[in-house]
């Protein structure tokens, strides 16, 4: 079963903007990740906050983590072409001494040239 | 680092067969490889988990045995769907995470057609 939700279910932008995605989910989590997939190819893990971080950059990413609000969001700054893919945040839960990932729904962003 | 291939990328199949997907970790360890299977424009879904040596963990609604998966080593696993109908046809993803890593890094998916 699906823990996250994503929102927008898709964003179009122009090149030069910011994309900024949102994920909620409901259960208490380890972790939580975002991954980025092309069309029908796997997924290209971007960043990993951890449930005691609340922020975390990794180039022209920058994740947010709200446990209060069950809720972390995905800031892509100065879109470019190459970006449009399909975005998903993922919950990390601890079972069995693994990190299982529950996925989101995902945000298909397209950035126009 | 962390590269994880699977093989086939593309299979088509006649209803009845079965098809094996291998995935691989190529510059590490795998302790722990992860299956799910992904619809057109949707989410992962996660299948099974299985740890090498042992039996793998199926998620609820998951038949076990119409998707049987092994993990023989610490950089190889199978997934083998039996008896394949057309409504089996999905991409298959798998991942694999290294001995209380909680980073997953994923294979580039096969795609099952089932005719």
């Amino acid at each position: 079963s699906q823990q996250g939700e994503e929102d927008p279910q898709a964003l179009s932008i122009q090149e030069g903007e910011n994309a900024t995605m949102n994920c909620s989910y409901k259960t208490s989590i380890n972790n939580l990740q975002w991954y980025r997939q092309n069309s029908g190819r796997g997924l290209v893990h971007l960043i990993l906050i951890r449930s005691n971080e609340r922020e975390k950059h990794s180039g022209r990413l920058r994740v947010t983590l709200d446990t209060s609000k069950k809720s972390s969001s995905l800031l892509i700054t100065a879109s470019r072409a190459a970006d449009t893919a399909s975005y998903f945040c993922a919950t990390g839960l601890l079972s069995g001494g693994y990190n299982k990932l529950i996925f989101g729904a995902g945000t298909r962003l397209a950035v126009h040239p | 680092g962390a590269v994880v291939s699977q093989h086939p990328s593309r299979v088509i199949c006649k209803s009845g067969t079965s098809v094996k997907i291998e995935c691989r970790s190529l510059d590490f360890q795998a302790t722990t490889m992860f299956w799910y299977r992904q619809f057109p424009k949707k989410s992962l879904m996660l299948m099974a988990t299985s740890n090498e040596g042992s039996k793998a963990t199926y998620e609820q609604g998951v038949e076990k045995d119409k998707f049987l998966i092994n993990h023989a080593s610490l950089t190889l696993s199978t997934l083998t769907v039996t008896s394949a109908h057309p409504e089996d046809s999905s991409f298959y993803i798998c991942s694999a995470s290294a001995v209380r890593a909680d980073t997953q890094y994923f294979g580039p998916g096969t795609r099952l057609t089932v005719l």
